[in-house]
């Protein structure tokens, strides 16, 4: 059982450059999310998404896109990376009954992302 | 719009000490609270959560908080901890509406030694 699988683990990136984080759950979850966190700010939301085809921004979303073209990937790009967006970044998934009980999100294992 | 603060950024404590990791909200309406701890390298792994009932909940790895209201808090303790407790603990709340839109607080790094 694999859960949330985020690739890559670690990645490296000059200004400007466009890269996408993949995020993968074999729970067939219906909700996903994107959160970031840095230093002293916890964690903050960036986009999630309730289904496939279905998008929303969260707390922190400019700078990134989303996509739900399936329920169990969740990609997210960055499309002009910018030094502010060095962080980790972690992937999250629920079952919409899941959500509705409010039970808590499943998380992935992280990407460490610097932008130099 | 609901905000989390945890008021110590690090506490250290010896094994076998207990400890108590504080957290405080705000909300304008009624809240789930919850716990989760991140070991090095590793994504956030739920510790407890208060929905509704009583106000004292007990968690994985003997951890416990309680809820209170009046003084819109909801600190975690662990009467006696390990080494493999050290870790970074973070409080999130979310509305009773959207549950799985959580607002985390800063987190807490608990430190255990010998």
């Amino acid at each position: 059982n694999a859960g949330v699988t985020q690739t890559p683990k670690f990645q490296v990136l000059k200004t400007g450059q466009s890269m996408t984080l993949q995020c993968a759950q074999d729970m067939n979850h219906e909700y996903m999310s994107w959160y970031r966190q840095d230093p002293g700010m916890g964690l903050r939301l960036i986009h999630y998404s309730v289904g496939a085809g279905i998008t929303d921004q969260g707390e922190v979303p400019n700078g990134y896109n989303v996509s739900r073209s399936t329920t169990e990937d969740f990609p997210l790009r960055l499309l002009s990376a910018a030094p502010s967006q060095t962080s980790v970044y972690f992937c999250a998934s629920s079952s919409l009954p899941e959500v509705l009980r409010n039970q808590p999100q499943h998380f992935g294992d992280g990407t460490r992302l610097s932008i130099l | 719009a609901q905000s989390v603060t945890q008021l110590d950024s690090q506490v250290p404590v010896f094994e076998e000490a207990p400890v108590e990791l504080r957290c405080n909200y705000s909300s304008s309406v009624s809240v789930y609270l919850f716990w989760y701890v991140q070991y090095p390298n590793q994504g956030l792994q739920l510790l407890l959560k208060y929905l509704s009932g009583s106000t004292l909940v007990k968690g994985i790895n003997g951890f416990e908080a309680e809820f209170n209201k009046s003084q819109t808090s909801f600190h975690l303790r662990k009467p006696s901890v390990h080494i493999s407790d050290t870790a970074e603990y973070f409080c999130a709340v979310s509305n009773t509406g959207t549950a799985s839109k959580l607002t985390f607080g800063t987190g807490t790094r608990l430190q255990v030694t010998l």
